[in-house]
């Protein structure tokens, strides 16, 4: 089964500080979801990479996934407490398949 | 905004008692999910119906676990006989199955706290 492995667990930034977040595959990946998630609540979707190389822009967030379709990561630029939260990278081997997601990783965004 | 939708939000149950949740889904995803989130860690998934099949269930999923989604529209999960391991998360997803619609993401409820006391 494929296995997402996510780093940090866990991190606090300084707010207007930028942020990176890994997210490794044990397999090749059809594609990577990246989702936020507020303590207990559910999860919201950010965006999705499928290519190789690809890179993709939300806002101050950005993803981009390696050429070897085997590691993602999440970048934030300038955070600010509004993306505190946990974010969960998943992972499905074909579309339409279930997802498998990574542990999450926690960020706190200190004023 | 018709999102997917789960009830109860919340339920605190004693070990040993039965409890259902549902799931009403985005009206035109006719793929559904189910995952289990404890503390500190990821979603685990239990099992997903298309229409009203289940076409895969987790080893997750023990004999005490049931899905069913009858009628291809809502989907109820029972845990029998509640252990204080089933404490958790129980979040519900929706997608539709149409390889032309968008890129394929999970659309989730908000999801079913159990407490087992």
């Amino acid at each position: 089964s494929q296995e997402l492995e996510q780093s940090p667990q866990s991190l606090i930034v300084q707010e207007g500080k930028n942020l990176t977040i890994n997210c490794t595959s044990s397999k090749t990946l059809y594609g990577l979801y990246w989702y936020k998630q507020k303590y207990g609540e559910g999860l919201i979707f950010l965006m999705m990479l499928q290519k190789g190389g690809e890179e993709k822009s939300h806002e101050k967030i950005t993803a981009k996934l390696d050429e070897k379709k085997q590691q993602s990561s999440l970048h934030i630029t300038a955070s600010q407490p509004s993306h505190a939260g946990i974010y969960l990278c998943g992972a499905s081997p074909a579309r339409g398949n279930k997802l498998t997601f990574g542990g999450g990783t926690r960020v706190l965004v200190k004023p | 905004d018709t999102g997917v939708s789960q009830d109860p939000r919340h339920k605190i149950t004693k070990r040993g008692q039965n409890v259902t949740f549902r799931c009403d889904p985005i009206s035109e995803h006719n793929r559904l999910y189910w995952y289990r989130q404890t503390l500190g860690q990821g979603p685990e998934f239990l099992t997903y119906f298309q229409n009203e099949a289940q076409l895969e269930k987790s080893r997750l999923l023990s004999d005490r676990f049931s899905a069913e989604r009858p009628k291809g529209s809502f989907s109820t999960l029972e845990i029998q006989r509640t252990e204080q391991g089933d404490s958790a998360m129980y979040l519900c997803a929706s997608r539709p199955q149409s390889r032309l619609s968008g890129t394929g993401e999970l659309f989730f409820g908000e999801g079913s706290r159990l407490t087992v006391l």
